[in-house]
Formats: C-alpha cells, sequence, structure tokens
C-alpha cells in the first residue's frame, strides 16, 4: 500500500555536528517530495523540496536526497544549531492534485549540547 | 509576508457545543485543508476545498463539516464536539495545481471537557 514513513522515530546529536533524518516511501508513482519541519506549538513549515528527476538539492544548511532505486529519501542538516530542534516530516505527492500529498509521521530532532 | 492566519490558538470547548475553526489564506490559493494532528498519528486530512463553495471528503470526515463561501476563507464546523475530537488542528493552503508544498496554519488547539 501506499506509504510514508521514518525510520527513526527520534534522533539526538550533537551541537555542530550534522544531522540526517531518514524516510521510506512506498509508492513508485510519487514525483514530488517535501521535508517540513514542525517547532513546538506552531505549524509545520516547509523546508526544502526535490522532483523525481533529480537526486539532490541544496538549502542553506539543508540537503535533500533523494534515491529512487530504494525509495528512500534523507534530509540533512549541516552544523546542527539548538534552534534547529524540532519534528521534521517528510511528505510526498503522486500527482499534480494538491489532494495526493501524504505525510509521514515525523522524526523528533533533538540537539545535545 | 504570505500567510495562512487561523483565528484561534486554543480553545477550551463543552461537549456537545457547536465549534467553528477558522482559517484565511492571503495567497489567492485555491486549494485549501483541515488536518488535525495527534500524537503517533500523525497529520490526517479531515477534509479539503479546491474552490469556492466545492469541497471534499478526507481520510477522517466523520463529526466534522466545512464551510467555503470565500476563496480565501475556510471554515471547520463541528457540529457536536466530542472529548474524541481533542486534537491539533490544522490549516493549509496550496495554489491548485503544479507541485507545490502547503503553507500551513499556527494550528489550533482545541481541548474539549
Amino acid at each position: 500500500g501506499e506509504s510514508v514513513g521514518l525510520h527513526l522515530p527520534t534522533l539526538s546529536v550533537q551541537e555542530g555536528d550534522n544531522s540526517i533524518i531518514n524516510c521510506a516511501y512506498s509508492n513508485s508513482a510519487s514525483d514530488y517530495f517535501i521535508w517540513y519541519k514542525q517547532e513546538s506549538g506552531k505549524g509545520p513549515q516547509f523546508i526544502i523540496d526535490i522532483r523525481s528527476n533529480m537526486d539532490k538539492r541544496q538549502g542553506q544548511r539543508v540537503t535533500v536526497l533523494l534515491n529512487k532505486t530504494v525509495k528512500h529519501l534523507s534530509l540533512q542538516i549541516a552544523a546542527t544549531q539548538p534552534g534547529d530542534s524540532a519534528v521534521y516530516f517528510c511528505a510526498e505527492n503522486m500527482g499534480s492534485s494538491a489532494s495526493k500529498i501524504i505525510f509521514g509521521s515525523g522524526t523528533r530532532l533533538s540537539i545535545r549540547p | 509576508d504570505v500567510k495562512v492566519t487561523q483565528s484561534s490558538r486554543y480553545l477550551v470547548k463543552r461537549t456537545g457545543e457547536k465549534v467553528f475553526l477558522e482559517c484565511v489564506q492571503d495567497m489567492d490559493h485555491e486549494n485549501m485543508f483541515w488536518y488535525r494532528q495527534d500524537p503517533g498519528l500523525g497529520l490526517r486530512l479531515i477534509y479539503f476545498s479546491y474552490d469556492v463553495k466545492m469541497k471534499e471528503k478526507g481520510d477522517i470526515p466523520e463529526g466534522y463539516s466545512v464551510s467555503r463561501e470565500k476563496k480565501e476563507r475556510f471554515s471547520l464546523i463541528l457540529e457536536s464536539a466530542s472529548t474524541n475530537q481533542t486534537s491539533m488542528y490544522l490549516c493549509a493552503s496550496s495554489p491548485l495545481t503544479g507541485n507545490y508544498g502547503y503553507t500551513f496554519g499556527s494550528g489550533t488547539r482545541l481541548t474539549v471537557v
């Protein structure tokens, strides 16, 4: 069936280290993927997206990698800061219809000082 | 700064009350969505709308209705609030077509007592 899942529900990293958050998807028809960040008490915030014709996309301190062969998506955060503490969601869109976005359950990232 | 605004951050209502959650977006987006977010269950789609006066059921519409009289406003209605509707409610919007992520509001935390 269709699913978007996360390998780890929680992740703890040392401040200054790089963080890697993983996500698996099962629908090979998905052509667009998004990462969201949700801080405590706030709504999800768009971080970065990637289309299925790409393998990698970089933003400011964040990189998303897409491996279509194994249906895997990852979010890398460089030099993790205390402000990066949040729940991170991946989401997939199985077509141009916006109603087809499916969200994963989220990974909580905590930063050790 | 474009945004989605939810009228209340926190609400406490009594069982059986009729509850209105309001959402307004200023991006001229066609699509608008209502989700609820519960620990361990992630984001679940209640209803969405792709045009004024149009609505579609999501995954968990029972106990809810919606209203979209104007393009910028999408209301979620709990006809008779119950304790199992205690949750975080998130509104989002997106353009009608194309691969775009959603823009979320800050959420309304509803407690039904």
